[in-house]
């Protein structure tokens, strides 16, 4: 059966420390893979999309960045955490087409201190 | 461009009594469009998809082109609905094969005994 694991659970980081949040998905092959926030009033934000190795959307500007080096492997990355970068981090995926069904993660919370 | 709206933060019935969460979007295309919920503690999951026309836990929604809503009605809640309900559209853009997954604010919903 298909899994996403997402780690860590949670993570507290000084402003301009380096971030790393990884995902993988297990069971599956080439899934549509994404990075939403989940920030307090402001609902679900998709921040990333991704249909393959390499291949990365990026939803909004901001100061994070994403990468997929593996299939099933989907990392958020920054270079220098923001104060505004607090939030819940939820790594997400789907394969097909037709009204596929999106699996998340437990999710990430970050805060940055 | 695409969105979804839930005007409703928070939403509190008694049980037994009927509950409707709003859904609106805004989409020049054919949508499809889900409800997500998220119980205490746990993951973000699949409700409903308009698609199957499926009743889920008593839950339904039906699709109003027209209106451009996507409302979830259930005529008797439960205690154990109390969570947090997202509305999403997946959308398509720039002739690619795949869509993305586009949320609302989410609506929390709180069923009183």
């Amino acid at each position: 059966s298909q899994t996403i694991h997402q780690w860590p659970a949670t993570l507290v980081q000084p402003v301009g420390s380096p971030l790393s949040l990884e995902c993988t998905v297990e069971g599956t092959s080439n899934p549509n893979l994404y990075w939403y926030r989940q920030a307090a009033g402001r609902g679900l934000q998709l921040l990333f999309y991704s249909v393959g190795i390499g291949q990365i959307s990026s939803e909004v500007p901001q100061n994070l960045s994403a990468s997929r080096p593996q299939d099933r492997q989907f990392i958020l990355s920054s270079k220098k955490l923001l104060l505004s970068d607090s939030g819940f981090y939820l790594c997400a995926w789907s394969v097909g087409r037709v009204s596929a069904e999106a699996f998340f993660g437990q999710g990430t919370r970050l805060t940055v201190v | 461009a695409q969105r979804v709206t839930q005007p409703e933060k928070l939403l509190s019935v008694f049980k037994g009594a009927p509950v409707e969460l709003k859904c609106n979007y805004s989409y020049s295309g054919s949508p499809e469009l889900f409800w997500y919920v998220q119980y205490s503690r746990q993951r973000l999951q699949l409700l409903l998809r308009h698609i199957s026309r499926e009743s889920i836990k008593g839950f339904t929604a039906d699709l109003n082109k027209g209106e451009t809503s996507f409302h979830l009605k259930k005529p008797f809640a439960q205690e154990e609905d109390s969570a947090m309900y997202y509305c999403a559209l997946r959308y398509w853009g720039g002739g690619t094969s795949y869509g993305k997954l586009t949320f609302g604010q989410g609506t929390i919903l709180t069923v009183h005994p």
